[in-house]
């Protein structure tokens, strides 16, 4: 069974620095998608970025990028230049064959003004 | 505009109150799944559907029940609900081809 692990229950970044959120994976797969979502204190689910396995290179939408090691089963979020806006619950999910989102446990991130 | 809408927000109901959390979308997505959100748990799949009539359990269903009866709407019903049913519930769809997932506002439920 696939299962996705977040180590990190909760961060702080200082505004306008740089933060990584660690997520692992584990799965037979061998095509499978990788996201980040993320959840504000309005509750919404609000998709951050998306890596297909298949696609060597990384993610990136604006100051959002991945860090993707199919071989180790790693998918990093990294947040360059952090707003307060950045400021949720950001969730890791895993998605494969049998059609169904694996979610991780989640990390809180705190930016700090 | 493109939605995923549940119904109602929150809700605090007694112990064994038959409840309905509807679900309804206008994108005409195949797909449609429900999910727990628990501290510590992240999000659970507790049912899915791959389209009209066709339903399957995920992680976590007992307790609840499903219907597809139309395309655009996935009701979750609580039979008997317990205080361990008391979590934040999403509501979320996709159409097939595509993998992106979109979620309801949740619906917070209260259960003494």
């Amino acid at each position: 069974a696939q299962t996705v692990t977040q180590s990190q229950p909760e961060m702080s970044v200082q505004e306008a620095e740089t933060v990584t959120l660690s997520c692992t994976y584990d799965t037979s797969e061998s095509n499978y998608y990788l996201f980040w979502y993320k959840q504000p204190p309005s509750r919404q689910m609000i998709l951050v970025i998306r890596q297909e396995a298949y696609k060597q290179q990384n993610a990136t939408e604006n100051r959002f990028s991945v860090n993707f090691q199919k071989a180790a089963k790693s998918f990093s979020l990294k947040i360059s230049d952090s707003q307060l806006g950045d400021t949720a619950m950001y969730f890791c999910a895993f998605l494969g064959g049998t059609y169904k989102y694996i979610f991780g446990t989640g990390t809180r991130l705190k930016v700090l003004a | 505009e493109a939605q995923v809408t549940q119904n109602p927000r929150y809700l605090i109901t007694v112990t064994g109150k038959k409840l309905t959390v509807t679900c309804s979308q206008n994108m005409n997505h195949e797909y449609m799944s429900w999910y727990r959100q628990d501290p510590g748990l992240g999000l659970r799949q507790i049912y899915y559907s791959m389209n009209v009539e066709v339903t399957d359990k995920g992680d976590v269903p007992e307790g609840y029940k499903v219907s597809r009866k139309e395309k655009r709407n996935f009701p979750l019903i609580l039979e008997s609900p317990s205080p361990n049913q008391t979590s934040l519930y999403f509501c979320a769809s996709r159409p097939t081809g595509n993998t992106e997932a979109f979620f309801g506002q949740g619906t917070r439920l209260t259960v003494v």
